[in-house]
């Protein structure tokens, strides 16, 4: 199975602030690597899918980078709603594999 | 609207059985593959199985596999998950998702639409 492995898992930041969210695979899985947010009871969200397309209706401040095995979800300047938790998941093989979650918090 | 609903869930024992089934509406159901992904209760999200279109192709979790069964009916647009020999650690929100690609598994393409959630507790 494909280990996906999210860094770091809990980050505080401001809003305006630009942060930058890694995904590792524990093998290389092309471009299939996809970014989902998370609120508090709420069902996730597909941000990015195949590495870097953006899914319609997402902000464009959401962009997504990598190949192989080394991912990355950016957010370019945060806004107040885009504190939630972020979870990458690999769509290469099954079973398709999410990592453990990053936990974006208000500063 | 673009709809999943899902329902089946409940307080069951271990060792016990439940069903789960995902009613789907708002776009061409057979067209696309299916995935049933659960949350334990603050935890991350786990991948538990997935659907092609035709059924032609399936794939289970590790923690799940010889126990639980997905399966669907395109004429009912539902998708539905056999959960067998259920135990404590299977506690969790159980999401039904429509993939976003091209109806295989997996379809590469992420999960571009989720249902609500319907809760499991396996407990004596």
């Amino acid at each position: 199975d494909i280990q996906m492995t999210q860094s770091p898992s809990s980050l505080s930041a401001s809003v305006g602030d630009r942060v930058t969210i890694t995904c590792r695979a524990s093998q290389s899985i092309s471009s299939y690597l996809n970014w989902y947010q998370q609120k508090p009871g709420k069902a996730p969200k597909l941000l990015i899918y195949a590495a870097s397309s953006l899914q319609g209706g997402v902000p464009s401040r959401f962009s997504g980078g990598g190949s192989g095995t080394d991912f990355t979800l950016t957010i370019s300047s945060l806004q107040p709603e885009d504190f939630a938790t972020y979870y990458c998941q690999q769509s290469y093989s099954t079973p398709c594999t999410f990592g453990q979650g990053t936990k974006l918090e208000i500063k | 609207e673009v709809q999943l609903v899902e329902s089946g869930g409940g307080l069951v024992q271990p060792g016990r059985s439940l069903r789960l089934s995902c009613a789907a509406s708002g776009f061409i159901f057979d067209d696309y593959a299916m995935h049933w992904v659960r949350q334990a209760p603050g935890k991350g999200l786990e991948w538990v199985s997935g659907i092609s279109w035709n059924s032609g192709s399936i794939g289970y979790a590790d923690s799940v596999k010889g126990r639980f069964t997905i399966s669907r009916d395109n004429a009912k647009n539902s998708l539905y998950l056999q959960m067998n020999s259920l135990r404590a650690e299977d506690t969790a929100l159980y999401y039904c998702a429509k993939d976003k690609g091209t109806g295989t598994i997996p379809g590469g393409y992420g999960m571009d639409v989720w249902g609500q959630g319907t809760t499991v507790t396996v407990s004596s």
